[in-house]
């Protein structure tokens, strides 16, 4: 299967600090990429969809100016967590979309995720 | 909007016996895919199953299969000889014009 990596697997950062996730699809292109959030032993809340080449698309109630999302290449997306805060600490979770040209619904495959812990 | 349900927070079964996980779903749209994910301890997510709403045969891969009712809007599924690995939380998941994720299931197997 698809193989998404995630970086780093762990941060700790000072409240007011930025920090910056990377989401890679290692062995395929991936036009769409997705940022989830997941607090513990709850689902996973969709925070935004990140296209290649053009602006993530935010859900509601997610703060853009706060979650920066950058997709420039098609096997990376970056989540920018700007001015931290400890309400920002959470489990980030990346997933790709993975082209399906034999026919299989899409599937998502996804990183490891990242834990975030905000001081 | 879409909806996933999981009415089953917690659940347990004994090591080499068979448990089902209940999902339903609420939609309008025709076409669609549903999926079970597995998430461990090492919080990966892991894909587990899929199903594709138009195919009315249930898909199975080895110890899982599922038990999906389109009419009735049910995706369960069916873990076989459950094993120690199996511990984990399980996510059913819809895919229409977005991806939603229900709020999962925490299946231990017990020795």
């Amino acid at each position: 299967g698809a193989v998404v990596s995630q970086h780093p697997s762990r941060v700790i950062c000072k409240s007011g600090t930025s920090v910056k996730i990377e989401c890679r699809s290692l062995d395929f292109q991936a036009t769409t990429m997705f940022w989830y959030r997941q607090f513990p032993k709850k689902s996973l809340m969709l925070m935004a969809t990140s296209n290649e080449g053009s602006k993530a698309t935010y859900e509601q109630g997610v703060e853009k100016d706060k979650f920066l999302i950058n997709h420039a290449s098609l096997t990376l997306s970056t989540l920018t967590v700007t001015s931290a805060h400890p309400e920002d600490s959470s489990f980030y979770i990346c997933s790709a979309r993975f082209p399906t040209p034999g026919g299989d619904p899409e599937t998502q495959y996804f990183g490891p995720g990242t834990r975030l812990l905000v001081l | 909007a879409q909806t996933v349900t999981q009415s089953q927070p917690e659940m347990s079964v004994q090591e080499a016996e068979t448990v089902t996980l209940s999902c339903t779903y609420d939609t309008s749209e025709n076409n669609y895919y549903l999926f079970w994910y597995k998430q461990p301890p090492s919080r990966q997510m892991i894909l587990v199953i899929r199903q594709e709403a138009y195919k009315q045969q249930n898909a199975t891969e080895n110890r899982f299969s599922v038990n999906f009712q389109k009419a009735a809007k049910s995706f369960s599924l069916k873990i076989s000889d459950s094993q120690l690995g199996d511990t984990a939380m399980y996510f059913c998941a819809f895919l229409g014009r977005q991806f939603y994720f229900g709020t999962g299931t925490s299946l231990t197997v017990i020795p």
